[in-house]
Order: C-alpha cells, then structure tokens, then sequence
C-alpha cells in the first residue's frame, strides 16, 4: 500500500528562520501530493498540493515541489513566523488507498 | 456556514457506554471518511464512504460502526467504550477519490473515556 515517512518532530525555530520539513512517499503510479496543516484546537486545513511531476504548490509563503525521481514533497518557507506553529502532515492520494497521512511534525516557532 | 460540522466538540463517558459521533457535510462531497487521532497526533483512516457505500474499513474493533443515512451524513456509533477509544476523532469529506481530490476536515471531536 501507499506510505508517506516525513521527519519527526517537534521542530524548533526561530522567527524568520528558514523552514524545511521533509516528506517521503513511496506510492504506485502518480500519486497526488498535499501538505495540511492543523492549528491547535483545530481540524485539518489544506494548505497547499501538487497533482503531477515538476509541479510547485503553494501558499501563505510555503511552498513544496512534486520531486518523482526522488519521491519527494518537501515543505519549505523562507520566512517562519510564529503563526506557523501547528502540527503539519504530508499526504497523498492514489489508487484505492484514498488519502494517506504521514504522521506529523510539530512545528514551533519562538519570538 | 461550516462546511463539515461534527458534534459534540467535546465527549466525556465511562467506560462500557455507547456513544455516538455526528457528521454532516454541506459541500455536496459524495465520499466521507473518519479518522482517528491519538496522543501523538498520529491520523489513521477508520472508515470511508462514496455514496452512502463503505469502501474503506480499516481494521477497527467491531464495536466502532459508522451509519450513512444519505450522501451528506456519516455518523459514527462506537459500542462498550475502553479507554483506549480515547482520541480526537475527525469526520471528513471530498468529491470522489481521484487525482488532486482535497478532503475537508471538520473540528474534530474529543473523546475521553473514564
């Protein structure tokens, strides 16, 4: 089955520190890929995603790039504020397994 | 208006009762999932729906069952509660299951079983 491995947190930055959280996934044929964030208190949003090959998503200054040579999704900002703080997961979609999480990683961001 | 609502937004039960969990999605989606969520914050698929039809049951106790009375409802009834039921449990939502499909997450319900 499909299976997405994203580093573990929590992940400790300071504010307008440079951000990347890495994802992995190893799925069959052309998945679609997502990152989704989850506030405190809060449901999941989607925050950005790819469909294809090559492809960039992007939002809110995040951004990460459908890397199929390397089965890749990683999530970078430039810039990190400390609104960032939440819980971001990876995903994809893809075949008949439906949506399938990573497991995480606690972002916090320290003024 | 709240795209997918579940309620309660907080549950506190003993162990051995039944509950149930409520979920409505006003998008039109006709696919509906729950998920569970532990401690950790680790998400795992339970259930999914397309059409009212189950097509997703991961391996959960048999005291979890989810009812889908109509494309915009899936309800979750869970039967004997222990404590290890106790988690945030999500209901969501998306239109099929292909390529680029965005699920829709509600708030989120707290289980704590005592």
């Amino acid at each position: 089955g499909n299976s997405v491995t994203q580093m573990e947190g929590p992940v400790t930055l300071s504010e307008e520190a440079f951000l990347t959280i890495n994802c992995t996934y190893t799925a069959t044929g052309y998945p679609s890929l997502f990152w989704y964030v989850q506030y405190p208190g809060e449901g999941l949003q989607l925050l950005l995603k790819a469909t294809k090959a090559d492809d960039k998503g992007s939002n809110k200054g995040f951004e990460a790039t459908y890397r199929k040579e390397t089965t890749s999704f990683h999530l970078e900002k430039g810039s990190v504020q400390v609104s960032d703080s939440a819980v971001y997961f990876c995903a994809l979609v893809g075949g008949a397994d439906g949506l399938t999480f990573g497991k995480g990683t606690h972002l916090i961001i320290q003024p | 208006d709240t795209a997918v609502s579940q309620t309660p937004k907080y549950l506190v039960t003993q162990m051995g009762n039944d509950k149930s969990i409520k979920c409505e999605q006003n998008l039109g989606h006709d696919t509906m999932y729950w998920y569970k969520q532990d401690s950790k914050k680790f998400l795992k698929i339970m259930f999914s729906y397309n059409n009212k039809e189950l097509i997703i049951n991961e391996t959960v106790p048999n005291r979890f069952s989810p009812k889908s009375p109509d494309k915009a409802h899936l309800n979750l009834h869970i039967n004997s509660l222990e404590l290890g039921d106790s988690a945030v449990y999500f209901c969501a939502s998306s239109q099929g299951q292909g390529q680029g499909t965005e699920a829709f997450f509600g708030q989120g319900t707290r289980l704590t079983v005592v």
